[in-house]
């Protein structure tokens, strides 16, 4: 099945750790994203890559950090500079339609503080 | 940044009835999407909008792109215990980066049976 694969579901994070979440597709998108999400909140961009060795920063980007040294992969590290980390994460890829990008999501990974 | 306002934050319904939901904003968009998500699962695309007053459907699932190009709409018809959710309106405002998506706050459903 093609899709977007995010692991682990749920991950703990011990005080002054950094942690990694993992973000897998085969859908031949060359975008992905990661959103963070918090309760009765919308969704907030962290960081996005269009291309291979490619990132931008989102609105929210300090105290995280992305890699893109494959097409498929696009993980992201919570470091312990990010005080607050406890949120749902999502991690997306898009595929152009016309002048937009239509975004398709995993099913999240919820990160909680010890 | 820019926002999308979403209306309303929830709806309490019995199986069966129809339910609207809107997204507004101050701004110009060229594109809508309308996801929906299950608790603890992440956002399902349910109808993507490219131009003004659009109508699309999908099953029970209705949408508009609105006239003025600063809103949408989504409609279910008829509703059943599975459309329980969080719905999301997403879009691209006009002259923004195409690759940065701005989402509402969503709107909880729930659906009595």
């Amino acid at each position: 099945d093609g899709g977007i694969t995010q692991s682990p579901k749920y991950l703990f994070r011990k005080e002054g750790q950094n942690v990694t979440l993992s973000c897998e597709q085969n859908l031949n998108h060359d975008a992905m994203y990661w959103y963070r999400q918090d309760p009765g909140q919308g969704l907030r961009l962290i960081y996005y890559s269009q291309i291979v060795n490619d990132f931008q920063k989102g609105d929210i980007a300090e105290g995280y950090s992305v890699s893109r040294e494959k097409k498929e992969s696009f993980p992201l590290t919570v470091t312990s500079a990010q005080k607050n980390p406890t949120a749902f994460y999502l991690c997306a890829s898009s595929i152009r339609q016309g002048a937009s990008e239509k975004l398709f999501f995993g099913s999240g990974t919820q990160l909680s503080v010890l | 940044g820019q926002q999308l306002n979403q209306s309303p934050q929830s709806m309490f319904i019995q199986e069966g009835e129809d339910v609207s939901m809107n997204c507004t904003s101050s701004s110009i968009f060229n594109t809508w999407l309308w996801y929906k998500q299950d608790p603890g699962e992440g956002p399902v695309l349910l109808i993507a909008l490219y131009k003004a007053g659009e109508l699309t459907s999908n099953g029970r699932l209705t949408a508009q792109f609105g006239i003025t190009r600063k809103d949408s709409f989504l409609n279910i018809s008829a509703s059943i215990p599975s459309d329980v959710g969080i719905y999301f309106c997403a879009g691209y405002p006009r002259g923004g980066a195409t690759n940065k998506l701005i989402f509402g706050t969503g709107t909880l459903l729930a659906v009595q049976p």
